[in-house]
C-alpha cells in the first residue's frame, strides 16, 4: 500500500520568506500526486497536481513543486510566502488508475507572521 | 459547473445512535465518489470509493458503510456509532481521466 509523509507538522514564516514544505510518498508504481490547500473556515481545494510529463509543476498562487522519481518527494515551494498562505497544506497520491484512491500525508500547519 | 454538497455541516450524535451523512454532486454525470475522514491531528484516511451506482468499494474496516443509491448521491451510514467513530468527513468527487479530486465542505461529527 502506497504512504505519504509530511516531515513538517508546523511552519512558522515570515511574510517574504520562502517556503519549502516535504512529501515523501512510497509506492512503486505510476503514481499521481497532488497538493492540497485548506484555508481556515474553507473547503479543501486543489494548489497543484503531477501525472505526467514536466516534473516541475506550477500551480495556483505562486506555487510550484517538483517531482523527483528517484528520491519519491514531491516538495512544495513558494520563493515568498505571503500572509494570506496561512493554511494547512496536504500532500496526496494516488496510483494511475481509473478510481484513484488518494492517500494523504498528515498535513503541513504553515502560519504566516505578517 | 460542478458542485459537491454535504449536510449536515456539524453533528453531535450519542454513542449507539444511527448515523446518515448525505452528499451530492451537481453539474456532472457518472462521477467517481469518495467518503474520507480526517480524526484529530491526522491526515484524510480514504473510507469508501464508488465508481457507480451501487457500487461500493471499502478501504478500512470500521463501524460505517456506505450506499450510492442514485448516480450523483453517496451516503455514509452506521447502525451504531462508536466514540471513535468523531472526526471530519470529507465527500469527493472526480471523472476519469487526468482530473484532480474535488472536496466538499466536510460534515464535523461529535460522538459524545
Amino acid at each position: 500500500a502506497q504512504s505519504v509523509s509530511q516531515h513538517n507538522h508546523h511552519v512558522i514564516l515570515s511574510e517574504a520568506a520562502s517556503l519549502e514544505l516535504g512529501c515523501n510518498y512510497s509506492y512503486g508504481g505510476t503514481v499521481n500526486l497532488f497538493w492540497y490547500v485548506q484555508y481556515p473556515g474553507q473547503h479543501l481545494q486543489l494548489l497543484l497536481k503531477y501525472f505526467s510529463g514536466d516534473p516541475l509543476v506550477k500551480g495556483i498562487k505562486g506555487f510550484e513543486a517538483e517531482f523527483i522519481k528517484s528520491k519519491f518527494s514531491f516538495n512544495l515551494r513558494k520563493p515568498s510566502v505571503q500572509w494570506s498562505d496561512t493554511a494547512e497544506y496536504f500532500c496526496a497520491v494516488s496510483k494511475s488508475g481509473s478510481a484513484r484512491q488518494l492517500t494523504f500525508g498528515s498535513g503541513t500547519q504553515l502560519t504566516v507572521l505578517p | 459547473s460542478q458542485t459537491i454538497h454535504q449536510w449536515p455541516a456539524t453533528l453531535v450524535q450519542p454513542v449507539g445512535s444511527p448515523l446518515s451523512l448525505e452528499c451530492t454532486v451537481e453539474g456532472t454525470s457518472n462521477p467517481n465518489l469518495y467518503w474520507y475522514r480526517q480524526a484529530a491531528g491526522r491526515g484524510l484516511q480514504l473510507l469508501f470509493y464508488s465508481v457507480g451506482i451501487g457500487q461500493i468499494s471499502s478501504e478500512v474496516p470500521q463501524n460505517l458503510s456506505a450506499s450510492r443509491p442514485q448516480d450523483r448521491q453517496f451516503i455514509l451510514s452506521s447502525k451504531k456509532l462508536l466514540l471513535s467513530d468523531s472526526g471530519f468527513y470529507l465527500c469527493a468527487w472526480d471523472r476519469e481521466g487526468n482530473q484532480p479530486q474535488h472536496f466538499g465542505d466536510g460534515t464535523r461529527l461529535s460522538i459524545l
